[in-house]
């Protein structure tokens, strides 16, 4: 298995500008999520997804769009980029909630937003 | 709200010897209580979890102490070895693995184990 996958890996966007970071995971979770790290800030969730069709926010949702229309595939969204979304984004799964699989996490996307 | 909040923010700690970070939260429904190991350029990865049933937990050279009533819990690294040096986040969940809010983290204990 490939686990987590993530692209692309390093990302410059000029303020305004979209784009979509994409994730991917074959071990068939059913619970996929995004995280942004910043320094001295740990990890913050962006959104998550229980399931093919379903999505909700998470800590900090404002700016992002997430949609989940496979089970493997949970791509993010920017739709106007702002300096303030400079960071680095994990991705991560788990086969559910209702287990103790803990989530695992992508290598991550880093993006410069100028 | 930080509900999360983790200690020291930093440390050095040399070979061989104890490394302890600390974590406290706010929130008695969080009831999964994971530490995580993070490499530069890599994603974090669990390193071993504890549910406040127990009051310790022991995977090789990790161990998590649980105190339930102070709502504060501590990873110790035995023996640290320079290939520990890395990032550790704890972190805190409602309902079991992920939950449905996902992991609320710390903000990180940057560790350097000195040969």
């Amino acid at each position: 298995n490939a686990g987590v996958t993530q692209t692309p890996k390093f990302q410059v966007l000029k303020t305004g500008q979209s784009m979509t970071l994409q994730c991917a995971q074959d071990m068939n979770h059913e619970y996929m999520s995004w995280y942004r790290q910043d320094p001295g800030m740990g990890l913050r969730l962006i959104h998550y997804s229980v399931g093919a069709g379903i999505t909700d926010q998470g800590e900090v949702p404002n700016g992002y769009n997430v949609s989940r229309s496979t089970t493997e595939d949970f791509p993010l969204r920017l739709l106007s980029a702002a300096p303030s979304q400079t960071s680095v984004y994990f991705c991560a799964s788990s086969y559910s909630l209702w287990t103790e699989e803990t989530q695992y996490f992508g290598p991550g996307t880093r993006l410069l937003v100028l | 709200q930080q509900q999360v909040k983790q200690s020291p923010q930093s440390l050095i700690v040399q070979k061989g010897g104890i490394s302890i970070i600390n974590c406290a939260y706010e929130n008695t429904a969080f009831d999964y209580f994971p530490w995580y190991q993070q490499f530069p350029g890599k994603g974090p990865a669990l390193l071993i979890a504890i549910r406040p049933d127990v009051s310790e937990k022991k995977e090789g050279r990790f161990t998590i102490s649980f105190n339930k009533s102070a709502k504060q819990f501590s990873l110790h690294i035995m023996d640290s070895q320079p290939g520990d040096s890395a990032t550790y986040f704890c972190a805190a969940s409602m309902g079991s693995g992920g939950g449905a809010d996902g992991l609320t983290f710390g903000k990180g204990t940057h560790l350097i184990i000195q040969p």
